[in-house]
């Protein structure tokens, strides 16, 4: 366990619809990081947060969004879902995220099915 | 061009056996650091082993070890004495000094361990 959470664990939608997936990180990280792993793109990071600011943006649409709250928990909101976006989309934290070894712990997925 | 290649998609190793696994890297940043993690079925990632570019030493975590050779760019993970729970995908990862906030992923070996 690595003391990363995410909720929920599946999600099955329609094309079109909106969803929000969450994340807690592990106790005393202030850094979160979001990515998505299909079969066709592999592991793909969309964006981290860092203290509740957003610092590094990766491959993700204009249709997702994400947030860091107060409380140093997570928010990636996917709309206008398409087929496409169905995957494993993963939550990882890590200490501050400014050095290179700085390790990111990865929650369990959240696997998202768009029908 | 790729930044993280790992060349074998697919490895099969007898249990108690030692195994490779190939990671090759690019990169022009002096600092940076590499690391392994481990996905089985259920779907989780799991961090494995960290590699920093300044180490002297290789890194070695329990059964894991990294074959880190700095001037051929290559940082092979070595798994001593295979276990069942050993099959997995596992991912080669590096995070450079310039972008330390983004961390690139390898394309993933799948091993099963043949009992």
């Amino acid at each position: 366990d690595s003391g990363v959470t995410q909720t929920p664990k599946h999600l099955i939608t329609a094309t079109g619809q909106r969803v929000t997936l969450r994340c807690s990180p592990r106790s005393g990280d202030l850094s979160v990081y979001w990515y998505q792993q299909s079969l066709d793109q592999g592991l793909q990071f969309l964006i981290q947060y860092y203290n509740g600011e957003e610092r590094a943006k990766g491959n993700i649409l204009e249709r997702f969004s994400a947030q860091q709250f107060p409380d140093l928990h997570s928010e990636l909101n996917l709309s206008s879902l398409e087929l496409g976006d169905s995957a494993l989309y993963f939550c990882a934290s890590s200490v501050e995220g400014g050095h290179s070894t700085d390790t990111q712990y990865f929650g369990p997925g959240t696997r998202l099915t768009v029908l | 061009a790729q930044k993280i290649t790992q060349t074998q998609p697919g490895m099969f190793v007898q249990e108690k056996e030692a195994v490779t696994l190939d990671c090759t890297y690019d990169t022009s940043d002096p600092s940076y650091g590499l690391f392994w993690y481990k996905q089985p079925s259920s779907g989780e990632m799991i961090f494995l082993i960290y590699q920093g570019s300044y180490d002297q030493q290789n890194a070695t975590e329990g059964r894991y070890s990294l074959n880190f050779q700095k001037a051929r760019k290559s940082a092979n993970l070595v798994i001593s004495a295979s276990q069942l729970g050993d099959s997995a995908m596992y991912f080669c990862a590096m995070r450079e000094k310039t972008s330390y906030d983004k961390v690139i992923f390898g394309p993933g070996t799948s091993l099963s361990v043949i009992p």
